[in-house]
């Protein structure tokens, strides 16, 4: 059974604070990715790394951060937590072939007071 | 830039009625379009994947058809339960691209 697993299902953090979501993937995928998901504005893309090293702004980078050291770990950081970033935060892995299916973690509900 | 549109909103049916989801994209070059399922409160689940190429897709009770020359992607839900209650969600990915482009998704209620 394939996986990509978030390191926490609900996290609360202060204004300010350092935070750090991780996402693991099973699937020796090369591309990762990072959304956020508001009511009303759907899944928008904040990065995406197609490799190890390497990444790609999204559509809403600013005030966030990623790293991938190795394959199978793509991390998004708040360098300096607000409150617009209470969120829904939601990885994702998908092979460089074009035709197969994109995988979802569970997803991290962030609350930022 | 591709825009992905899914009407309705939002879908409330009684237990056993069949029906159809849609979703529309402006740009018709893509390779693909997935259907995604959602619960409260968590993440997405890869319901079908229907290539450029096909016409159709199925699995179980749920199928999905591509019309590229139109834009058009629909997913039929057949004898529909109280367990099929989620949002429903579309995404395409781009010719010549990495990302997928998402739908804001259909919300749909079955009751008893």
């Amino acid at each position: 059974d394939v996986k990509v697993t978030q390191s926490s299902r609900y996290l609360v953090k202060r204004t300010g604070e350092k935070v750090f979501l991780e996402c693991v993937q099973d699937m020796d995928h090369e591309n990762m990715f990072w959304y956020r998901q508001d009511p009303g504005l759907g899944l928008r893309l904040i990065y995406f790394s197609y490799d190890v090293k390497m990444k790609e702004k999204g559509d809403i980078p600013e005030g966030y951060s990623v790293s991938r050291e190795k394959k199978e770990r793509f991390s998004l950081i708040l360098e300096s937590a607000s409150t617009n970033q209470t969120s829904m935060y939601l990885c994702a892995s998908r092979p460089w072939t074009e035709n197969t299916e994109a995988f979802f973690g569970q997803g991290t509900r962030l609350t930022v007071v | 830039k591709q825009e992905v549109t899914q009407i309705p909103a939002a879908l409330s049916v009684p237990e056993g009625e069949n029906l159809v989801l849609n979703c529309s994209f402006t740009d018709s070059a893509i390779y693909n379009l997935q259907w995604f399922r959602q619960d409260p409160g968590k993440g997405l689940t890869s319901l079908l994947l229907i290539q450029s190429s096909q016409r159709e897709q199925t699995s179980g009770r749920l199928n999905a058809s591509l019309d590229k020359s139109s834009g058009r992607s629909t997913l039929y839900i057949a004898a529909s339960q109280p367990g099929d209650s989620a949002t429903y969600l579309c995404a395409v990915l781009k010719r010549g691209g990495n990302k997928l482009t998402f739908g804001t998704g259909t919300q749909l209620k079955v009751e008893l």
